[in-house]
Parts: structure tokens; sequence; C-alpha cells
């Protein structure tokens, strides 16, 4: 089955930095990979998301890198904010049902 | 709307009582999802429902039992829990996956449960 494997589990960075948070995966069949964000007593919510037929994704401030032939994809957040403080996970498809298989989570702290 | 509802938002209940989780998506979705999520760690399906079907049941003991009544609710019926069963329960829907590819899926918010 699908293993997915996320770092950093934490990340500190000033308001204004960027953030780069970093996911691997074992199936090379996988296409799809989603990132949520999830601020504390709340789900998690889709933030982005990106498909094995491009290589990059951008909405704003967050963009998504996909290296298939590494097997591993990237979430980047540019000119942060102390709203975005909160856990990011990455997910991969974790078989044919539409579920998914999710890394650790990073927790991401934006100082101000 | 991309809105997945879950009620209640906390509970708080016996281990020999007997109580509901539900969940309610008026997006049109075909696939609906239950997902626990213990502290600090990643969520972990329970089960998947596709066209009002159980399709995936990841060896989730009896004392949790899933219930979908339409293409818009699902439910998750709650028995004889154990204290270790305390956790965030979260629903999500999406459309099922089509063979080339699978479809954004959303969460609720959660249903916080505490068994004493």
């Amino acid at each position: 089955g699908e293993n997915v494997e996320q770092h950093p589990s934490t990340l500190s960075v000033q308001e204004g930095d960027s953030a780069v948070i970093k996911c691997t995966y074992s199936d090379s069949a996988s296409n799809y990979f989603p990132w949520y964000k999830q601020e504390l007593g709340k789900g998690p919510q889709l933030i982005i998301d990106i498909r094995s037929n491009v290589g990059e994704k951008k909405d704003q401030r967050i963009a998504v890198t996909l290296n298939k032939t590494a097997k591993h994809f990237s979430l980047h957040i540019t000119e942060t904010q102390p709203e975005d403080s909160a856990v990011y996970f990455c997910a991969a498809p974790g078989g044919s049902q539409g579920n998914l298989i999710f890394g650790k989570g990073t927790k991401l702290s934006v100082k101000p | 709307d991309t809105e997945v509802t879950q009620t209640p938002k906390h509970l708080v209940m016996g281990m020999t009582n007997k109580k509901s989780l539900k969940c309610e998506q008026h997006m049109g979705h075909r696939a609906m999802y239950w997902y626990k999520q213990k502290a600090k760690k990643p969520p972990e399906l329970m089960f998947v429902y596709s066209y009002e079907k159980l399709s995936i049941n990841e060896s989730v003991p009896s004392r949790f039992s899933p219930e979908c009544p339409n293409s818009s609710l699902l439910n998750l019926h709650l028995h004889a829990l154990q204290p270790e069963d305390s956790a965030l329960y979260l629903c999500a829907s999406s459309q099922p996956s089509p063979l080339a590819g699978y479809n954004e899926q959303f969460f609720g918010p959660g249903t916080r449960l505490t068994v004493l």
C-alpha cells in the first residue's frame, strides 16, 4: 500500500518569510496529491492539490511542486502571515475508492 | 458550496451508552468517508461509502456501525465504546474516484468524542 512521509514535523518562520514542507510517497502509480490545512479545533481544509500530469501549481501565495521521478512533492508558502499558522498535511491516494493516506503533519508557526 | 456539516460538535458518553454521529453534504457527492483522528496525529480512514454502499471497512471494531441512509447523509452509530476511542471523528465527501484519478475530498469540522 501507499506510504507517505512528511518533513519537517515542526517549522517556525518569521512573518514574511517563505515556508517549505516536503513529502515523499511510495506508490509510483499515485496520481493525485492534495494538501490540507488544519487549524486548532477544526477539520482539515483542502488548500491546493496537484495531479501527476503537471509539475507545478500556484494559487496566490501557495504553490505545490511534484517530482514524479523522485516521488516527492512540496508545499511552498510565500510571504507567510500569522494566520498561516496551523498543521499542514500532505496526502496521496490510498486505493481505488477515493480514500487518502496522510503524512504525519507539519506544525507551522509564523511569528509576527 | 463546499460544506460538510457534522453534528454534534462535542459528545461525551459512557461506555454503556449508545449514540450516533451525523454528517451531511449537499454537493451532490456520491462518496462519503469516516476518518478518526487522535491528538497530534493524521486522520485515519475508518469507512468508505460509494453510491450509498459500504466499499471499505478498515477492520474497524463492530462497536462502530456506519450507515448511509441516502446520498447526502452519513451516520456513525456508537455502542459500548472504550476510553481509547476518544478522538475527533471526521466526515468527508467527494465524487467517487474515476479510474483515471482522484477527486477533491472535503472534510467536515468533526465531532470531538470523549468516552468516560
